[in-house]
């Protein structure tokens, strides 16, 4: 069964950095054509993506975010992790990790967290 | 940068009627389009990919097409449960864009 699970604080100050972790499980992170990617979703606005990270370990970005934002993962853990610095109120959105099978004959984006509610607020 | 334009932004019919969604690319690719359904507070579902095979599980009453840079999603009768909202989005390679969203109401 292929879960992913989104954890970190739910509440950051301005200008801070946030870290949110992702862990999965039912498939390895380190399998060929597993890629994770984090999306974002302000309360009642659209969803937006923000970086993936591929099974080469290949990182992506949103180009508006880009100088922001890092994505890693620690296949051992099965974990990806996503840290955003500089925090603004304008951040305060769900985050979702989500998972991809890469390549030729994908679906997408098949499997999604719970998704993970960060506020930023001083 | 990439985009994809997402038509109309909201609509309201009624049970039974049919309707269509549509997603426009700033740039041709490939049939590497899905679109997901977004009830209230829900997680994202994923309806189609691949432009137009329907998912595991979702009724027959939903559909996708297109190519190229036009993608459309069509509910061929409308039910109560289609209240949601609708999003497109490529995912051949990055950015892995979303279209902004139609809001479906009855």
């Amino acid at each position: 069964q292929v879960t992913l699970k989104e954890s970190g604080p739910v509440l950051v100050k301005p200008t801070e950095t946030l870290t949110l972790t992702c862990t999965v499980s039912g498939f390895s992170l380190s399998n060929a054509r597993m890629g994770v990617s984090w999306i974002r979703q302000p309360p009642g606005k659209a969803l937006e993506w923000l970086a993936h990270i591929s099974s080469s370990d290949i990182e992506f970005y949103n180009t508006s975010l880009k100088s922001r934002l890092t994505i890693s993962k620690d296949t051992s853990k099965s974990q990806v992790v996503l840290i955003m610095t500089n925090m603004d109120p304008v951040d305060t959105a769900t985050f979702y990790c989500a998972r991809i099978i890469e390549g030729s004959g994908s679906l997408g984006f098949d499997y999604w967290g719970q998704g993970t509610l960060v506020t930023v607020s001083s | 940068d990439f985009q994809m334009t997402q038509s109309p932004s909201s609509l309201s019919a009624s049970v039974g009627d049919r309707v269509t969604i549509t997603c426009r690319a700033s740039q041709g690719f490939s049939n590497a389009l899905a679109w997901f359904q977004q009830k209230p507070g829900k997680v994202p579902k994923l309806l189609v990919y691949a432009a137009s095979t329907l998912q595991s599980g979702v009724p027959s009453r939903f559909s996708g097409s297109g190519s190229g840079t036009d993608f459309t999603l069509t509910i061929r009768s409308l039910q109560p449960e289609d209240v949601a909202t609708y999003y497109c989005q490529k995912y051949d390679r990055a950015p892995l864009t979303f279209g902004q969203g139609t809001k479906v109401e009855i």
